[in-house]
């Protein structure tokens, strides 16, 4: 069945820091990848979204590039801020479903 | 964007009472509504998928009669969890769709079963 990978965390940086969290995925046909953000307190918000290979995602200074031939679709910011804290999870849709990895807690610390 | 509220946002409650969660899609009509459960630094998991006016399609290993999930309106779905015990005890999610557009989700509602 469809199934999400994302690296453990906690994930703790330094502000300006360089930010990468892995996600791979297991699928069948052509998913849908997703990256949603958490905040503390709040709700899931889609962070952004990617419906095809080789389609990158960008948002906020984040970004993640669907690769086909890898099942990934790592989540990237150049320059983290203290308020991009928060748990982000990667996502898949397949089956008319979003199905979710563990979610990455990320601290930054200023 | 779309907004999904959630209601109560925290719940406590005893040991074999039931209690009802309240989800609404404040600004557009939600012809599918899904709801999720997050574990302490876990995933959230599907529960079950509603429909508007259709019974609502449990994922394996939900208990359909614990869990009781109704979705009378296209503004509205309700998750009922019956004689809830400890183990219930959890973070509920709901989300929220139109059509086959972006899925929205609420805050969620903290129960705490004692």
């Amino acid at each position: 069945g469809n199934s999400v990978t994302q690296m453990e965390g906690p994930v703790t940086l330094s502000e300006e820091a360089f930010l990468t969290i892995n996600c791979t995925y297991t699928a069948t046909g052509y998913p849908s990848l997703f990256w949603y953000v958490q905040y503390p307190g709040e709700g899931l918000q889609l962070l952004l979204k990617a419906t095809k290979a080789d389609d990158k995602g960008s948002n906020k200074g984040f970004e993640a590039t669907y690769r086909k031939e890898t099942t990934s679709f790592h989540l990237e910011k150049g320059s983290v801020q203290v308020s991009d804290s928060a748990v982000y999870f990667c996502a898949l849709s397949g089956d008319d479903k979003i199905i979710f990895g563990k979610g990455t807690r990320l601290h930054i610390l200023p | 964007g779309a907004v999904v509220s959630q209601h109560p946002s925290r719940v406590i409650c005893k040991s074999g009472t039931s209690v009802k969660i309240e989800c609404r899609s404040l600004d557009f009509q939600a012809t599918t509504m899904f709801w999720y459960r997050q574990f302490p630094k876990q995933s959230l998991m599907l529960m079950a998928t509603s429909n508007e006016g259709s019974k609502a399609t449990y994922e394996q290993g939900v208990e359909k009669d614990k869990f009781l999930i109704n979705h009378a309106s296209l503004t509205l779905s309700t998750l009922t969890v019956t004689s809830a015990h400890p183990e219930d005890s959890s973070f509920y999610i709901c989300s929220a769709r139109e059509g086959a557009y972006e899925q929205y989700f609420g805050p969620g509602t903290r129960l705490t079963v004692t």
